[in-house]
């Protein structure tokens, strides 16, 4: 069995600050973990994803994401955050590379303000 | 020219109606799926398919099927819709390392 949780289905940040948004997941087996932004009336575009390499891993956007295998956790950062960056956030989980075995979490909604 | 295209975007149904939701790719890939979203729920899978030949239930293929026409087209049909369909349905295809998503189709079943 496999799940994440999302701390906050609500975050904001003021322009330029540091966007941080959590998610701890659960899994049975060594993970791959995902991060994925959808900006309004959009569907959902694949951030960065984690595949067991480096435990860094760097997208798009400026935004990375780190595996903590202790903590079980995959947070989301940007070290400055900018008005497109507003969007709701996923993270997800699956057993293995395939996305037809990933289980995503409730969602994280970015506000930035000016 | 978008990746992945959704027919309809929008569409308001009856309860008891059949209804086909559309998807086409020009990415080329062999794998598709069918997700729903509702509220504070994410994203659920319906249906995937890895080529032509292969399709696979997902997590809530319950009052749902589907159909992979060609490599570049898969529908999802509601056989007879119920209010509790409503929600916003999406496509995608999955290539090397990446996924690809359409922009949706909000369906509401009256």
């Amino acid at each position: 069995a496999q799940s994440v949780t999302q701390l906050g289905s609500h975050v904001s940040v003021s322009e330029g600050a540091l966007v941080l948004l959590r998610c701890n997941y659960s899994s049975s087996v060594p993970p791959y973990l995902f991060w994925y932004v959808q900006y309004p009336n959009q569907g959902l575009q694949l951030l960065l994803k984690y595949t067991s390499a480096a435990t860094l891993v760097k997208g798009i956007n400026g935004f990375e994401a780190e595996f903590k295998k202790s903590e079980t956790s995959f947070h989301l950062t940007k070290p400055s955050a900018h008005m497109s960056d507003a969007a709701e956030y996923f993270c997800a989980v699956s057993p293995s590379g395939g996305y037809q075995k990933v289980t995503f979490g409730t969602g994280t909604k970015l506000q930035v303000i000016p | 020219d978008a990746d992945v295209t959704q027919t309809p975007r929008n569409r308001i149904t009856k309860t008891g109606k059949r209804i086909m939701l559309e998807c086409s790719q020009t990415k080329g890939h062999d794998r598709m799926y069918w997700y729903r979203q509702d509220p504070g729920l994410g994203l659920r899978l319906i249906y995937y398919s890895f080529d032509v030949k292969d399709i696979n239930k997902g997590e809530i293929s319950d009052g749902y099927s589907v159909s992979r026409q060609a490599q570049a087209k898969f529908s999802l049909s509601l056989e007879s819709a119920i209010p509790n369909q409503t929600a916003l349905y999406f496509c995608a295809t999955s290539g090397g390392d990446t996924q690809y998503f359409g922009p949706g189709t909000r369906l509401t079943v009256l």
